[in-house]
């Protein structure tokens, strides 16, 4: 089953603008990841945020946490064509190096 | 310092038939988990091994083994292929034991075609 869900499933901007993507979940926590994919590739780390923190930047990158709600936001600024790509929240789950992912977001972004 | 590798990264396999993929962890890596990413169940879990040993495994049936050798590079191994196994296969390693915490890396993945 999915722990993570993200919203929208899909995500259509120009460069320049801002995109944000939120991700619910369902268990406690101690952390949640934000990975990208793009097209039919491996996945790239972004940022992972820890339970006890409720807002981290990277770059271009700022995701928030709200534990008391369940869920994390991605937000990345002035977007570029090449941030177009699959955006995955994921939380630990089943102990060690387990992951559940959610069904991510698909962000085009366009020239 | 190298990333995780996966090979083949693309196969075609018939119905019935049964494949191997290999996955080699970034140096130093002990923990090796792997995924199976579909358009219609995205990415779930398999299983996870770490020093040799099966710590986690994913609600996948029998079919779906896998392994890691004393020197972290991991096999996973699907037997009776049927077509819903036409999968991206992705392999991940991790630095430490606790490994929830962790970054995981990814591979490239393997792209399996199952006619």
């Amino acid at each position: 089953s999915q722990q993570g869900e993200e919203d929208p499933q899909a995500l259509s901007i120009q460069e320049g603008e801002n995109a944000t993507m939120n991700c619910s979940y369902k268990t406690s926590i101690n952390n949640l990841q934000w990975y990208r994919q793009n097209s039919g590739r491996g996945l790239v780390h972004l940022i992972l945020i820890r339970s006890n923190e409720r807002e981290k930047h990277s770059g271009r990158l700022r995701v928030t946490l709200d534990t008391s709600k369940k869920s994390s936001s991605l937000l990345i600024t002035a977007s570029r064509a090449a941030d177009t790509a699959s955006y995955f929240c994921a939380t630990p789950s089943g102990g060690y190096s387990t992951l559940t992912f959610g069904k991510g977001t698909m962000l085009l972004v366009s020239p | 310092k190298a990333g995780v590798t996966q090979t083949p990264r693309y196969l075609i396999k018939t119905r019935g038939q049964q494949v191997t993929l290999s996955c080699s962890p970034i140096s130093g890596h002990r923990s090796v988990s792997w995924y199976q990413q579909t358009p219609g169940q995205g990415l779930q879990f398999l299983f996870e091994y770490f020093s040799e040993t099966q710590r986690n495994k994913g609600n996948f049936p029998g079919r779906f083994s896998g392994r890691q050798f004393s020197n972290s590079r991991s096999e996973m191994n699907v037997s009776t292929l049927e077509l819903g196994d036409s999968a991206l296969y992705l392999c991940a390693s991790s630095l430490t034991a606790s490994g929830s915490t962790d970054t995981q890396y990814f591979g490239p993945g393997t792209r399996l075609t199952v006619l």
